[in-house]
């Protein structure tokens, strides 16, 4: 079945340790997106990416980076200098066809310790 | 992309028709209305998509009047595993990024 793979589930980062969250999908779809839920809250954008080699900051990127040398991946890294990064991260994929909308991911939580 | 506004949150019961509200005063005309719901600790997931008139698929219906400056998701007899958050978007698809509110939480009482 095709979808979206986002690895770990679940993940634990230290103070001013860095952290990659992986995403991966095997929709063929051309652009793909990361997203920041906080507690009873909406989702924010991170980044997006509409292309192989290109992305583009969201609402709230400081702190995130991104890359997109593959049209299957498109990994998320937090790094030291995001000061809250306790949230749940979701990562969206769309095709060019809007019949069927955006597909997300099943969700990353990141916990400081 | 257009702006939408839902209500922050709706409590209905078991068995009842529940009827959403999102309104887009600034629709552009190749715009598309979709919904989403999302479950606690889960990403959100395609529900209905329309242009214009009404759309029925095999969980909601969704309505939207001629001047398509508001949408209603219409859930038919909701169960207790209809409490979720539910979005509306607005967009041609070719947006270069999607833009999600708070949503409505709905909560379904037994």
């Amino acid at each position: 079945d095709g979808g979206i793979t986002q690895s770990p589930k679940y993940l634990f980062r230290k103070e001013g340790q860095n952290v990659t969250l992986s995403c991966e999908q095997n929709l063929n779809h051309d652009a793909m997106y990361w997203y920041r839920q906080d507690p009873g809250q909406g989702l924010r954008l991170i980044y997006y990416s509409q292309i192989v080699n290109d992305f583009q900051k969201g609402d709230i990127a400081e702190g995130y980076s991104v890359s997109r040398e593959k049209k299957e991946s498109f990994p998320l890294t937090v790094t030291s200098a995001q000061k809250n990064p306790t949230a749940f991260y979701l990562c969206a994929s769309y095709h060019r066809d809007r019949r069927y909308g955006y597909t997300f991911g099943s969700g990353t939580r990141l916990t400081v310790v | 992309l257009a702006k939408t506004t839902q209500p922050i949150s709706m409590d209905s019961y078991e068995g009842q028709e529940v009827n959403i509200t999102c309104s887009h005063n600034n629709i552009a005309t190749n715009d598309y209305i979709t919904w989403y719901q999302q479950f606690p600790s889960q990403g959100p997931r395609f529900i209905i998509q329309g242009y214009k008139t009404k759309v029925t698929n095999e969980v909601a219906s969704l309505f939207i009047p001629a001047d398509r400056k508001s949408s209603t998701l219409s859930l038919p007899r909701v169960s207790l595993s209809d409490t979720a958050v539910y979005y509306c978007l607005v967009g041609d698809g070719g947006d270069d990024k999607i833009i999600f509110g708070k949503g409505t939480r709905l909560h379904i009482l037994p």
